[in-house]
């Protein structure tokens, strides 16, 4: 069974204070990782796509990583407008129409 | 263009009521998903369309209804509203022709049955 899990549940930083969010997951076979930030009383926005382990990509302070059993979304001298919730998902080979979401990381940076 | 757009943005029911969620995308999108999001768990797949006329069941279906007679629209019927159906509603689309492209939600909807 497609299973994706992410911690912490919450994470609170100080403003400049770099740290990472875990997504691990299981599958028969990865098609695509997704990860998601959300807003509060708004849908999840696209972030990256990781498709095999060893993949990076960066956009400004986020930074994510791909291995064969977990994803890290790394966070670089955070700002408090990073606050929001980051999801992650990922898309089974053989049920390729389904996307598997994790519950998310509460990110809240304090100035 | 407006990209995915849901309403109502807010909703109340009693038990038993039937309503319907809309929701509609402009960027000719093939495949069309409805999700329910619950505190402590993660998004979860309702019904999902790969096309007009074509619709199939995700992994929490019972309850609801679906049907997609336009490549825009792609509503959710509830049919006897529950109080386990409490819970933030989103519709979600992406191209068809790459299986693995990233889905665009819409803002959600906000039910509650009472």
């Amino acid at each position: 069974e497609d299973q994706v899990t992410q911690s912490p549940e919450a994470l609170r930083l100080q403003e400049g204070e770099s740290s990472s969010l875990n997504c691990s997951y299981t599958v028969s076979g990865l098609r695509g990782l997704f990860w998601y930030r959300q807003d509060p009383g708004k849908g999840p926005e696209f972030l990256f796509t990781l498709y095999s382990a060893g993949e990076e990509k960066e956009k400004e302070r986020l930074k994510a990583t791909l291995t064969k059993k977990e994803s890290f979304l790394h966070i670089t001298a955070p700002k408090p407008e990073d606050s929001a919730t980051y999801l992650c998902a990922v898309q089974d080979l053989t049920t390729g129409n389904q996307f598997y979401f994790g519950t998310g990381t509460s990110l809240t940076v304090i100035p | 263009n407006a990209g995915v757009t849901q309403t109502p943005k807010f909703q109340v029911l009693k038990t038993g009521q039937s309503m319907t969620l809309q929701c509609a995308q402009d960027m000719n999108h093939e495949y069309m998903s409805w999700y329910r999001q619950d505190p402590g768990m993660g998004l979860r797949l309702i019904h999902y369309s790969v096309g007009a006329g074509i619709t199939d069941q995700g992994e929490v279906p019972n309850g609801y209804n679906v049907s997609r007679s336009t490549t825009e629209d792609f509503p959710l019927r509830l049919l006897s509203a529950a109080p386990s159906q409490t819970s933030v509603y989103f519709c979600a689309s992406r191209p068809r022709r790459r299986t693995n492209e990233k889905l665009f939600f819409g803002s959600g909807t906000q039910l509650s049955v009472l």
